[in-house]
């Protein structure tokens, strides 16, 4: 079945270190991957997103990597700041489906 | 604003209670997906509909039914509540499959 696995589920870092958060997904014809900031009481984001037909994207501090081989994804922030302290979560969809399925999330705090 | 409109804000209701939640999406966008998220869990997929046709569905209790109106707005109404059903329900909206989608600010259901 469809399933996205996240990991880890918390991250802490020092500002200006980076951080990674990885993403595995069951279903091999999944072909769109975004990824949402949800800050505390608000409403998930989209920051960034990877088509199956691209390895990777970048945007200022923000790059996603996709292996489709290996079938997972990573979200890696360079220079953290501490508003980047939020719930991220990866998800994945399927060609053939319209829905999103969301990983499980990860609470990243950046310590000033 | 995201463009993406849910009332009410925040509904506070007895356990067997029925209430329905609204969503309008973003101008122009025909998907309308809703998701749950519990405290301190992550996004689980309930329904979808494209102009007005239901496409996908999630882990949706007997309980809960939704529609999406010729003008596209969508009601999702939850019968029989208990407890449990007490989260944030999330409305998203996207204008085609391969696109990303907008959140609105979600309705926080609180079942007593």
């Amino acid at each position: 079945g469809e399933n996205v696995e996240q990991h880890p589920s918390t991250l802490s870092v020092q500002e200006g270190d980076s951080a990674v958060i990885k993403c595995t997904y069951s279903d091999s014809a999944s072909n769109y991957f975004p990824w949402y900031k949800q800050e505390l009481g608000k409403r998930p984001q989209l920051i960034i997103d990877i088509r199956s037909n691209v390895g990777e994207k970048k945007d200022q501090r923000i790059a996603v990597t996709l292996n489709k081989t290996a079938k997972h994804f990573s979200l890696h922030i360079t220079e953290t700041q501490p508003e980047d302290s939020a719930v991220y979560f990866c998800a994945a969809r399927m060609d053939s489906s319209y829905k999103l399925i969301f990983g499980s999330g990860t609470r990243l705090l950046v310590r000033p | 604003d995201s463009g993406v409109t849910q009332t009410p804000k925040h509904l506070i209701t007895a356990t067997g209670q029925r209430v329905t939640l609204r969503c309008s999406p973003r101008s122009g966008d025909l998907s309308v997906y809703w998701y749950q998220q519990s405290l301190d869990q992550g996004l689980q997929f309930l329904i979808q509909y494209y102009n007005g046709e239901e496409r996908a569905k999630g882990n949706i209790l007997e309980r809960f039914s939704a529609q999406q109106f010729p003008d596209l707005h969508s009601e999702l109404n939850l019968s029989s509540l208990e407890l449990g059903d007490s989260a944030l329900y999330f409305c998203a909206s996207s204008p085609a499959p391969d696109y990303g989608y907008t959140f609105g600010s979600g309705t926080r259901l609180t079942v007593v």
